[in-house]
């Protein structure tokens, strides 16, 4: 259980495109999403979080008109990096929470990460 | 945000060596989570810590959250070659976004 796919594993994209990440929660109801960007031999840096039906919450300095994301249903997420530079290459990993009405919040389980390489 | 203090920073091993981490925070969590992640793979969730002073074992793995709330230990029995990635630890209070430490890399030699 807890399986989180995302999709693709890898892109390579021109400067200037826009590419789109999937992240779903395949076995589970994720009423927040969380998109990471992971540079090499660094800990996970937390871009932004979704609410299933909300407006993300973007971390201070990440550009929200940049990365885009989208938490239309309480299975998938989409992050869409437009208009992408060579800067914006990096490992991208989403993760899934599951709601809990206990006042705990569930673990958050990730998915496989997307390398993405601006040319 | 803030980090955790994670230490290690890295290990180097030999297999059937006991490998122990640990994490320290100024800030007090509810939930202590350790992570493992291999080279181009996202972070697989290891052991969830609820209560303080609970010590949970998954397989050879046993990990402890500290009485104060402020530390949590990762330990690793008879490590073998496929131990080896970078280990996580993680805090959160209630439905905050997770801290990460910034990582325990091992390496196991045969």
């Amino acid at each position: 259980g807890a399986v989180v796919s995302q999709h693709p594993s890898w892109v390579i994209c021109k400067s200037g495109t826009s590419v789109k990440i999937e992240c779903r929660s395949l076995d589970f109801q994720a009423t927040t999403m969380f998109w990471y960007r992971q540079f090499p031999k660094q800990s996970l840096m937390l871009m932004a979080t979704s609410n299933e039906g909300s407006k993300a919450t973007y971390e201070q300095g990440v550009e929200k008109d940049k990365f885009l994301i989208n938490h239309a249903s309480l299975t998938l997420s989409t992050l869409t990096v437009t208009s992408a530079h060579p800067e914006d290459s990096s490992f991208y990993i989403c993760s899934a929470r599951e709601g809990s009405t206990s006042g705990w919040a569930y673990e958050q389980y990730f998915g496989p990460g997307t390398r993405l390489t601006v040319t | 945000g803030q980090q955790l203090n994670q230490s290690p920073q890295s290990m180097f091993i030999q297999e059937g060596e006991d490998v122990s981490m640990n994490c320290t925070s100024s800030s007090i969590f509810n939930t202590w989570l350790w992570y493992k992640q291999e080279p181009g793979e996202g972070p697989v969730l290891l052991i969830a810590l609820y209560k303080a002073g609970e010590l949970t074992s998954n397989g050879r793995l046993t990990a402890q959250f500290g009485i104060t709330r402020k530390d949590s230990f990762l330990n690793i029995s008879a490590s073998i070659p496929s131990d080896v990635g970078i280990y996580f630890c993680a805090g959160q209070s209630g439905y905050s976004t997770l801290t990460f430490g910034k990582g325990t890399m091992l390496l196991v030699s045969p």
